[in-house]
């Protein structure tokens, strides 16, 4: 069983839906979260971090834990054609910033 | 502020020979990370530097890398001799030290080396 399990897509809407991006883990020592965008042929650059359960909002981005169901989440308001990327999540193993990714979702927004 | 810099962006060798990566990390990060993304695969952790010392190099895949950072500062990840599952692409990462929160993940990447290896 991988730690972080991410479906890859691909995920297209229309400019200005609300997007919904999943990951599950599978490890409940995991405490630390991130979201990392990626767009094409440039590397992952950290989008939000969340530590625990609970929510956090940063502009048109929203991220959420649950630690109860292994869950975590990043909704996108209002998306916009310059948010088609690939996002990844992510969580920490041990100290140091070792990150175990998941696989991605490519997503694609259309004016 | 330059972020992180790799070298070269793309390689193509052919199974035997051998590749060196290269990465500049931020100016004044002392961990310094490899990462690496294989075809259809996650982007898994290889290896992490804090200035010249290995702190764990655990993801390393087998004994045909080797990775260095003399001086602290730039680091290179030999491939030696190169197989075919190593194509790939290969990021690097810098953090400065957090000291209270070395756990919060915040990685800066280069854009990455692709490797093909044919």
């Amino acid at each position: 069983q991988k730690e972080v399990e991410q479906d890859p897509g691909p995920l297209s809407v229309p400019e200005g839906a609300i997007v919904s991006l999943n990951c599950t883990y599978s490890n409940s020592a995991f405490q630390y979260f991130m979201w990392y965008r990626q767009y094409s042929r440039k590397g992952p650059e950290l989008l939000m971090y969340t530590y625990s359960s609970g929510n956090k909002e940063d502009g048109r981005f929203t991220a959420q834990v649950d630690k109860s169901s292994k869950y975590i989440s990043l909704f996108i308001r209002d998306s916009q054609p310059s948010d088609s990327a690939t996002y990844l999540c992510a969580t920490v193993s041990g100290g140091y910033n070792k990150l175990i990714f998941g696989a991605g979702t490519r997503l694609a927004v259309h004016p | 502020e330059a972020g992180v810099t790799q070298f070269p962006s793309h390689s193509v060798i052919e199974k035997g020979q051998t590749v060196t990566l290269r990465c500049d990390p931020i100016s004044g990060h002392d961990n310094l990370y490899w990462y690496r993304r294989v075809m259809g695969k996650e982007i898994k952790f290889l290896l992490h530097f804090v200035k010249e010392s290995k702190q764990d190099e655990s993801g390393m895949p087998n004994n045909r890398f080797l990775a260095e950072r003399t001086g602290g500062t730039y680091s290179t990840l030999k491939v030696q001799p190169a197989e075919l599952e190593d194509s790939g692409v290969y990021f690097c990462a810098s953090s400065q030290d957090r000291g209270s929160s070395p756990n919060t993940g915040e990685l800066f990447f280069g854009e990455g080396s692709r490797l093909t290896v044919l």
